[in-house]
């Protein structure tokens, strides 16, 4: 596509559940990025990976969440346990290199109820 | 860690006026300087970013000045038009040879443009 998709576009689930969202970058870009935006809040940090390793997780905000990207393509979020507070929009981002711009994807709006 | 503050949190403009939005940052360690567009059910999207080299960037109807000293940059949008209407947010990093993409992002302006 041409652009960054992200699947699903909306998730309802129930606390304590496990949740995973999808984000597929752009075709060729190395870097990729994710990021949570809370409701009237800019987009915070979480992790990027620059191929298959992640390079930077430090804005994850516990151990409950994890993500992968196994073939430096293709990456999954993943969260054990939900809780009310992991409500948000997360969105994920791609970059052709490092240093080159980020271009987001339209964001999975997570809801626990 | 870094910490960005951006003001107005709103700004309702009429058309054909000037827009200002203005951000300062905590780390004096950072070189680079966005600007992201966000409309209602999207992403955000780069509209100009500027790097700590650079004192000022204009591209059309936008503009971005940087005042390294007092650690803060702004957002200048001219002859605003209705489809400026959106969210913007400032962000900053100090990319350190690793990665512009880990962003400290602002809290956001949401600009309304009145026809």
């Amino acid at each position: 596509g041409a652009g960054v998709s992200q699947t699903p576009s909306n998730k309802v689930t129930e606390k304590g559940k496990y949740v995973e969202l999808r984000c597929d970058p752009i075709s060729g870009h190395t870097a990729l990025y994710w990021y949570r935006q809370s409701l009237g809040q800019g987009p915070e940090f979480l992790i990027y990976f620059q191929g298959t390793g992640a390079a930077d997780d430090s804005g994850l905000p516990n151990d409950r969440f994890f993500a992968v990207r196994p073939e430096g393509s293709v990456s999954t979020l993943k969260i054990q346990r939900t809780e009310r507070g992991d409500s948000a929009m997360y969105l994920c981002a791609s970059s052709p290199t490092l240093t080159g711009e980020l271009f987001f994807g339209e964001g999975s709006r997570l809801t626990v109820l | 860690g870094e910490n960005v503050e951006q003001h107005p949190s709103t700004l309702s403009v009429q058309e054909g006026d000037s827009a200002v939005i203005k951000c300062t940052y905590s780390d004096s360690a950072s070189n680079y300087f966005p600007w992201y567009k966000q409309e209602l059910g999207k992403g955000p999207q780069l509209i100009i970013d500027i790097r700590s080299n650079v004192g000022e960037k204009k591209d059309q109807r936008i503009a971005v000045t940087l005042n390294k000293t007092a650690k803060h940059f702004s957002l200048h949008i001219t002859e605003t038009q209705p489809e400026d209407s959106a969210v913007y947010f400032c962000a900053a990093t100090n990319a350190g040879g690793t990665s512009y993409g880990k962003l400290t992002f602002g809290q956001g302006t949401i600009l309304t443009v009145h026809p």
